[in-house]
């Protein structure tokens, strides 16, 4: 069965320092992996996703992950945090476009920026 | 273009009584998902629906719950009777196609008392 794993419930980053959201996943196939994000009281959007092309995908906001298959993971990062990327973000595993496309989240960890 | 569109916003119930969500997904996706999600908790997939099929329905708790896409469009979630741990945002979300990047409503804030 595929899953996720957040580490870190919450993160707190000052404005400008480095973001770094960690994902580790479990699948039986090779997966699609995806990193969602819910501001207050929003529906949750899409950052970005791996399909199994580029291991460096890069999404919307300045937000980038890589995947690595040696270590299971697929870690959201951006260089600079800004005050409007305070939200709650989910990564979620998709075993492939199969009949197993379903997605599972994992937890969400909340990203707190401080001036 | 306009997003996933949810109603009410907001239920307060009690416990054994009966609620119903409302869904009208992005014109043109074909697909739909009921996502239930827990306080502190990531969404779980209750549903999906590829037109008007029922395509996983594996997580749903028929005893209680029932859902239905009339004419490949709009939908309703229905809990009937509603429990204390049914207290939850559900979400409507829908796609182009069952692969295609999900878009998401603003969810359905239940709280059973």
């Amino acid at each position: 069965a595929q899953s996720v794993t957040q580490l870190g419930s919450h993160v707190s980053v000052s404005e400008g320092a480095l973001v770094l959201l960690r994902c580790n996943y479990s699948s039986s196939v090779p997966p699609y992996l995806f990193w969602y994000v819910q501001y207050p009281n929003q529906g949750l959007q899409l950052l970005l996703k791996y399909t199994s092309a580029a291991t460096l995908v890069k999404g919307i906001n300045g937000f980038e992950a890589e995947f690595k298959k040696s270590e299971t993971s697929f870690h959201l990062t951006k260089p600079s945090a800004h005050m409007s990327d305070a939200a709650e973000y989910f990564c979620a595993v998709s075993e492939g476009s199969g009949t197993a496309s379903k997605l599972t989240f994992g937890t969400g960890t909340r990203l707190q920026v401080t001036l | 273009e306009a997003g996933v569109a949810q109603s009410p916003r907001y239920k307060i119930i009690e416990k054994r009584q009966s609620v119903a969500f409302w869904c009208n997904p992005i014109s043109g996706h074909a697909t739909l998902y009921w996502y239930q999600q827990i306080l502190g908790q990531g969404p779980k997939l209750l549903i999906q629906f590829q037109n008007n099929g029922v395509v996983d329905d594996s997580q749903l708790p028929k005893d209680r719950f029932s859902a239905e896409r009339l004419k490949g469009v709009d939908s309703t979630l229905k809990i009937q009777p509603a429990k204390l741990e049914d207290s939850a945002v559900y979400l409507c979300a829908s796609s182009l196609d069952r692969y295609e990047k999900l878009f998401f409503g603003s969810g359905t804030q239940l709280s059973v008392l």
